[in-house]
């Protein structure tokens, strides 16, 4: 079974640094990569998305970008984060039988 | 375009209650439908699921059923605990979708209360 790993669980960064949350999966080949963010007591909101290296698909524009440098590797990055970009990350790996989450990752930038 | 609606919350319930977690969706095929459940601080996890109309999907005393006529998948528990406190997300994969892309509803916070 496919398991998902990110990291790290929660962040603490001033207003204008970089960011790079990271999320790998294991127990699936070739998986189509998620990451969505939550703001405190609302909903999924979709970031970006991937079905291969390389390949990036960006769902709303902001200050954020992904990359996918391997097969079952997925980075959130930003280079000056904003007070806005605080929430909670999640990265999902989407197969024909459902979506596989990680524990997600707890921004607050102040 | 295809959509999820969910009932707002939060529903507060007392302990052995019985839960109904309203979910329709809106879509132009035939899509899978999903439950799933999210604890405070932790990401979402598959709750149940079911591929085709009439299908009835259950876990953890939770069951589902897919309705096609009335295009609902509403969540049910016939006796609720404290620890099923945690926000519920329904969702829907269509068919033939090749990025196995889910069109979430906003999320239902449950409260069970002893």
């Amino acid at each position: 079974s496919q398991t998902i790993h990110q990291w790290p669980a929660t962040l603490v960064q001033p207003v204008g640094s970089p960011l790079s949350l990271e999320c790998t999966v294991e127990g699936t080949s070739n998986p189509n990569l998620y990451w969505y963010r939550q703001a405190a007591g609302r909903g999924l909101q979709l970031l970006f998305y991937s079905v291969g290296i390389g390949q990036i698909s960006s769902e709303v524009p902001q200050n954020l970008s992904a990359s996918r440098p391997q097969d079952r590797q997925f980075i959130l990055s930003s280079k000056k984060l904003l007070l806005s970009d605080s929430g909670f990350y999640l990265c999902a790996c989407s197969l024909p039988r459902g979506a596989f989450f990680g524990q997600g990752t707890r921004l607050t930038v102040v | 375009g295809n959509s999820v609606t969910q009932m707002e919350g939060p529903v507060t319930l007392s302990e052995e209650a019985f839960l109904t977690i309203n979910c329709t969706y809106t879509a132009t095929g035939y899509p899978s439908l999903f439950w799933y459940v999210q604890y405070p601080g932790e990401g979402l996890q598959l709750l149940l699921k079911a591929t085709k109309a009439d299908d009835k999907g259950s876990n953890k005393g939770f069951e589902a059923t897919y309705r096609k006529e009335t295009t609902s998948f509403h969540l049910e528990k016939g006796s609720v605990q404290v620890s099923d406190s945690a926000v519920y997300f329904c969702a829907l994969m269509m068919a033939g979708d090749s990025n196995y892309q889910l069109i979430w509803g906003a999320g239902t916070k449950l409260i069970i209360k002893p």
